[in-house]
């Protein structure tokens, strides 16, 4: 595909449950981001790679968050026993490299709500 | 990081330009300006990004002031589609993170 995808688009899961959302970034794109958006919010930076390094995960919210890139393209979010204050939307996004003026490119996003 | 200063709403005519402003008095000189939108239930769309001259691309154009102290996007000509949530971004020498604020909720108006 020609963008950055996303899955599953929407996941309701009972508090406690552990979840697996996952982002297919753009074929060749070095860095993948995710970020958090809260409803209303804008955008919250969770963590970064570059290719299979994570190199800032200092947007992740507790220990029961954890992402993986594993090969340097896939790349999942992983969240543990969730919260209700989980709930939010978590979008993925990839750029072809790190330059500091390199645009990134944005996923869809999925749609978490722990019940 | 340098921080933004957006409106919180703008509603603008269809057809019309739609001009959003954005105030950004802490940046560095190294620091660009990102303006990303985000159509609802949709992931964030890079607009156009700019230093210190002004830049124009088949979306919008990016007025930035001699000081750099604050920029405006410009839509030249507005359509419904353009309804969205537009960021004003500014990136930090050397992180490769964007961080967004609120944002402007812009409304085209038939």
């Amino acid at each position: 595909g020609a963008g950055v995808s996303q899955s599953p688009r929407y996941k309701v899961a009972k508090r406690g449950q552990d979840v697996a959302l996952r982002c297919d970034p753009i074929s060749g794109h070095v860095s993948l981001f995710w970020y958090q958006q809260a409803l209303g919010q804008g955008p919250e930076f969770l963590t970064y790679f570059q290719n299979e390094a994570q190199l800032d995960k200092s947007g992740l919210p507790s220990d029961r968050f954890f992402a993986e890139r594993p090969e340097g393209s896939v790349s999942t979010l992983k969240i543990q026993r969730t919260q209700q204050e989980d709930s939010a939307v978590y979008l993925c996004a990839s750029s072809l490299t790190r330059d500091r003026d390199e645009k990134l490119f944005f996923g869809s996003g999925t749609q978490l709500s722990v019940l | 990081d340098a921080k933004t200063t957006q409106p919180t709403s703008m509603d603008c005519a269809e057809g019309r330009a739609a001009n959003l402003p954005c105030n950004h008095s802490t940046i560095s000189g190294n620091e660009y300006v990102y303006w990303y939108r985000q159509i609802h239930s949709q992931g964030p769309q890079y607009i156009i990004h700019g230093l210190k001259n002004n830049e124009t691309n088949e979306m919008a154009s990016l007025i930035i002031t001699e000081d750099r102290k604050s920029s405006t996007l410009i839509l030249p000509h507005a359509t419904l589609r353009d309804t969205a949530v537009y960021y004003c971004i500014v990136r930090v020498f050397g992180n490769e993170k964007l961080t967004f604020g609120t944002g402007t909720r812009l409304t085209i108006i038939p």
